[in-house]
């Protein structure tokens, strides 16, 4: 049973240059996320999803797009890189609650450097 | 906005005592409230959720508790070890939909033996 599992692992990038980041879950969960981690800034939201087809912003979304083509998948991408865009990148997956709130599930994180 | 703090970014004890982390938060009235861990290099790891109704929730050597007038929880651990020694971050519900969760900046326990 993998959870949630993100690709790449790590990756460098030059400034201007474009990349998405893939986030896989296999339990079948409605929502999914995608945080950033700075250094004193905790965790932040992106951009999530509450199902296929649908997207919504986060707390910080701009420079980023996302798309939920299928309910296991959800990708994260740059168009054009920038130094502010390094992080560390979590994306995350949870059932639909209803309000009541269940736990989210997280992948390992994709640690990104913008040079 | 909602806003979380957490109180304090790092707290130190010794190992056996009883370590109590603070979260409060404001402009909002989260219908519950969770407490993760995280280690270094690794992803939030799901403790413990709170519901509003919930006054206290235990699980082993964990208890949270929710006080909702005073927009405070407070997460205990009770004779803590060594392992014990993470990151522990509070989070929300980013609005009464409850889609999508917004975390505290997380205070990092060191357990010392």
């Amino acid at each position: 049973n993998a959870g949630v599992t993100q690709t790449p692992k790590f990756r460098v990038l030059k400034t201007g240059q474009s990349m998405t980041l893939l986030c896989a879950q296999d339990m079948n969960h409605e929502y999914m996320y995608w945080y950033r981690q700075d250094p004193g800034m905790g965790l932040r939201l992106i951009h999530y999803s509450v199902g296929e087809g649908t997207t919504a912003k986060g707390e910080v979304p701009d420079g980023y797009n996302v798309s939920r083509l299928k309910k296991q998948n959800f990708l994260l991408g740059l168009e054009s890189a920038a130094p502010s865009q390094t992080s560390v990148y979590f994306c995350a997956s949870s059932l639909r609650s209803g309000g009541l709130g269940t736990e989210a599930f997280f992948g390992q994180g994709t640690r990104l450097t913008v040079v | 906005s909602q806003k979380i703090e957490q109180n304090s970014e790092a707290l130190n004890i010794q190992e056996g005592k009883t370590a109590t982390l603070t979260c409060n938060y404001t402009n909002y009235s989260p219908a519950y409230l969770q407490w993760y861990r995280q280690d270094p290099g690794r992803g939030p790891v799901f403790l413990l959720l709170i519901r509003e109704n919930e006054k206290e929730k235990r699980k082993e050597r964990l208890k949270v508790t929710f006080d909702t007038t005073l927009k405070q929880s407070l997460f205990h651990i009770t004779a803590s070890q060594p392992a014990d020694s993470a990151t522990y971050l509070c989070a929300l519900a980013r609005s009464q939909a409850g889609t999508a969760l917004i975390f505290g900046k997380g205070t990092t326990l060191s357990v010392s033996s």
